[in-house]
């Protein structure tokens, strides 16, 4: 079946620096991409929708230049959280379909803890 | 029995039983719907779908009934056994909205063994 593979799994970093998470399908190609930050016993939050080759589109309320994606290739998918801050501090999930209405495929997440 | 904590609505059952988990959806223009179970740690994982042109769908172990009237969707798990103890949530998605899946709060169920 399809795999999404995230990485890293988990990721401690100092407040003030920048991290990067890549997204990758690892036996399809994909079109769009959707990041998601999801807070302990919450639902997930749809941050942005990416597509290959195109700017990132993000919902309402969530800052484009502190969440920096880029969707260079139709495998991989990176999301750059900037100048983190501990209240940046979430479980990051991405997710890929590889086209149309086919189904949605989700990675393992990456736990990011800014101290 | 089932309970609203902080954040997360939690729902405990004996192992054998029926589980059955409750979502209200907020958009009557969505057209596909989805279950997932979310283990600690990990992503979300499918369990079953329904096409809002249908009002039940049953996978193996798991039915799905959905009724647009009230805007409603419920999983039902049959024999409930302790590795389905996780959170599920329902995800639906709107009609022309890019393929972009909204998640719903979410219910904890625990399997008592």
């Amino acid at each position: 079946g399809a795999v999404v593979s995230q990485h890293p799994s988990r990721v401690i970093c100092k407040s003030g620096t920048s991290v990067k998470i890549e997204c990758r399908s690892l036996d399809f190609q994909a079109t769009t991409m959707f990041w998601y930050r999801q807070f302990p016993k919450q639902s997930l939050m749809l941050m942005a929708t990416s597509n290959e080759g195109s700017k990132a589109t993000y919902e309402q309320g969530v800052e484009k230049d502190k969440f920096l994606i880029n969707h260079a290739s139709l495998t991989l998918s990176t999301l750059t959280v900037t100048s983190a801050h501990p209240e940046d501090s979430s479980f990051y999930i991405c997710s890929a379909r590889e086209q149309g209405n086919s189904p949605l495929h989700f990675g393992n997440g990456t736990r990011l803890t800014v101290t | 029995g089932e309970s609203v904590g902080l954040h997360l609505p939690t729902l405990s059952v004996q192992e054998g039983d029926n589980s059955i988990i409750n979502c209200a959806y907020s958009n009557s223009a969505s057209d596909y719907f989805i279950w997932y179970k979310q283990e600690s740690g990990k992503g979300p994982q499918f369990i079953i779908d329904i096409r809002s042109n249908m009002d039940k769908r049953q996978g193996q172990r798991v039915t799905v009934l959905l009724n647009k009237t009230v805007k409603h969707l419920s999983l039902q798990i049959a024999a409930t056994q302790p590795g389905d103890s996780a959170v599920y949530f329902c995800a639906e998605r709107g009609y022309n909205q890019g393929g972009k899946l909204i998640f719903g709060q979410g219910t904890e169920l625990s399997v008592k063994p």
